[in-house]
């Protein structure tokens, strides 16, 4: 268990609509990073928080936005939503130290669209 | 092309094998290289990190980075069934991005 911890895991929505999804970083850990695994295009960086400001913006589309709320719980929303959204999404967490923090995964949430 | 490559497999070994895994990689600026296992609907798991080039072990498991190739390796030694899992490598710059920057993923499969 890596301590990072996503809802829902599953979320079945269809074309048109907005979802929001949630993470809760490991105790201590100020920086949380969403990501987007697809089968074509394997592991994706879309955007970090640190200590509730945006820190970096990846391959984010805007019809996608996150925050980083005093608590440091996350949500990535997601609206206007397309087939090709249709992917698993991962946040991660880091520690606030100097030099490299390994970054630490939830189970993701796996969003059909239909 | 892709900053990073790895080959997708999949890759199928007897128990007890010496498994290599490797990616190779375009960003010179790459300086932090590290090795995540994902079983089938779990999250990415770290397994190794190394900064720079050079080997680093850690029990069954040996990363290796040759910078100068812009190569890395994963070996595992006396490869278990319950090694079976999709391993990707994942590389970040400089000290001025957080960014990981992966492969696409390794599917590995230890059978008995």
């Amino acid at each position: 268990d890596s301590g990072v911890t996503q809802t829902p895991k599953h979320l079945i929505t269809a074309t048109g609509q907005r979802v929001t999804l949630r993470c809760s970083p490991r105790s201590g850990d100020l920086s949380v990073y969403w990501y987007q695994q697809s089968l074509d295009q394997g592991l994706q960086f879309l955007i970090q928080y640190y200590n509730g400001e945006e820190r970096a913006k990846g391959n984010i589309l805007e019809r996608f936005s996150a925050q980083q709320f005093p608590d440091l719980h996350s949500e990535l929303n997601l609206s206007s939503l397309e087939l090709g959204d249709s992917a698993l999404y991962f946040c991660a967490s880091s520690g606030p130290g100097q030099g490299h923090q390994p970054q630490h995964f939830g189970d993701g949430t796996r969003l059909s669209i239909l | 092309q892709k900053e990073v490559e790895q080959d997708p497999g999949p890759l199928s070994v007897p128990e007890g094998a010496i498994v290599s895994l490797n990616c190779t990689y375009s960003n010179s600026a790459f300086q932090y290289f590290m090795w995540y296992r994902q079983y089938s609907r779990k999250g990415p798991e770290l397994l190794m990190y190394t900064y720079s080039s050079g080997n680093k072990e850690d029990g069954r498991f040996t990363a290796q980075v040759d910078k100068s190739s812009k190569y890395i390796s994963l070996f595992i030694r006396d490869s278990q069934p319950s090694d079976s899992a999709t391993y990707l490598c994942a590389m970040r710059g400089s000290r001025n991005t957080d960014k990981l920057i992966f492969g696409t993923g390794t599917r590995l499969q230890v059978f008995p």
